[in-house]
């Protein structure tokens, strides 16, 4: 079973703020939530991880709410360089190092 | 070098030959991880390994599938007899945990197709 479940595909506009939510109900105490971005032919790439409350770098945010059972990644103003598959990563179990990636959301920029 | 390095970048071989693919992870990184990618799917866990201990082999497909690392460093992931429905993408992933979480790093995969 998945551990995250995230939209399949989602639609946006150059310029546009995009947010991408993803659920995780069965995260436990020890798990981060981390974000990939994958790019058809190439391998994913790390966006942005974090544990609780928001955590922002240069490319994105992560909204992550109290109960942890969800988080939110934002792309500010996305271009259409962003349309990608983004990926959801929250750690397996006791284990940090089982990590089970879900299936993805696909986000297409449009002109 | 800097990232995970993985080769073949690209094999086309017969159905019912071995295949052999190998990760280089990232210096120092103690985990490392193999995943399948099917054309338009999402990622499929394979096997990760702690140092040179697999500790979980559930994800491997079949016993056709078998994979090692040796001085916690290069791991090789085979393929034994393979059939048309191994043609995928094999990603390489290396991660070292810290306090700050567990980031891990992919490769550019190795695209295999069977013909």
């Amino acid at each position: 079973l998945a551990k995250t479940t995230q939209p399949i595909s989602m639609d946006s506009y150059e310029g546009q703020e995009v947010n991408i939510t993803c659920s995780h109900n069965n995260i436990a105490t020890n798990d981060y939530i981390t974000w990939y971005q994958q790019f058809p032919s190439q391998g994913p790439r790390f966006i942005i991880q974090g544990y609780k409350t928001k955590v922002t770098n240069e490319v994105a945010s992560l909204f992550i709410p109290a109960d942890r059972k969800s988080s939110t990644l934002s792309l500010p103003r996305v271009s259409l360089s962003d349309t990608a598959v983004y990926y959801c990563l929250v750690a397996e179990g006791d284990s940090s190092y089982k990590l089970i990636f879900g299936s993805g959301t696909r986000l297409l920029v449009r002109p | 070098g800097a990232g995970v390095s993985q080769s073949p970048s690209n094999k086309v071989t017969e159905k019912g030959k071995d295949v052999e693919l190998r990760c280089d992870p990232i210096s120092g990184h103690t985990a490392l991880y193999w995943y399948r990618q099917r054309l338009g799917q999402g990622l499929e866990f394979l096997i990760y390994f702690q140092g040179n201990s697999a500790p979980d082999k559930s994800g491997l497909p079949s016993d056709r599938f078998s994979a090692e690392r040796t001085g916690e460093s290069v791991s090789t992931l085979t393929i034994q007899r393979t059939q048309q429905e191994d043609s995928a993408v094999y990603l390489c992933a290396s991660s070292s945990y810290s306090l700050s979480g567990n980031t891990i790093y992919f490769g550019e995969g190795s695209w295999l197709t069977v013909v």
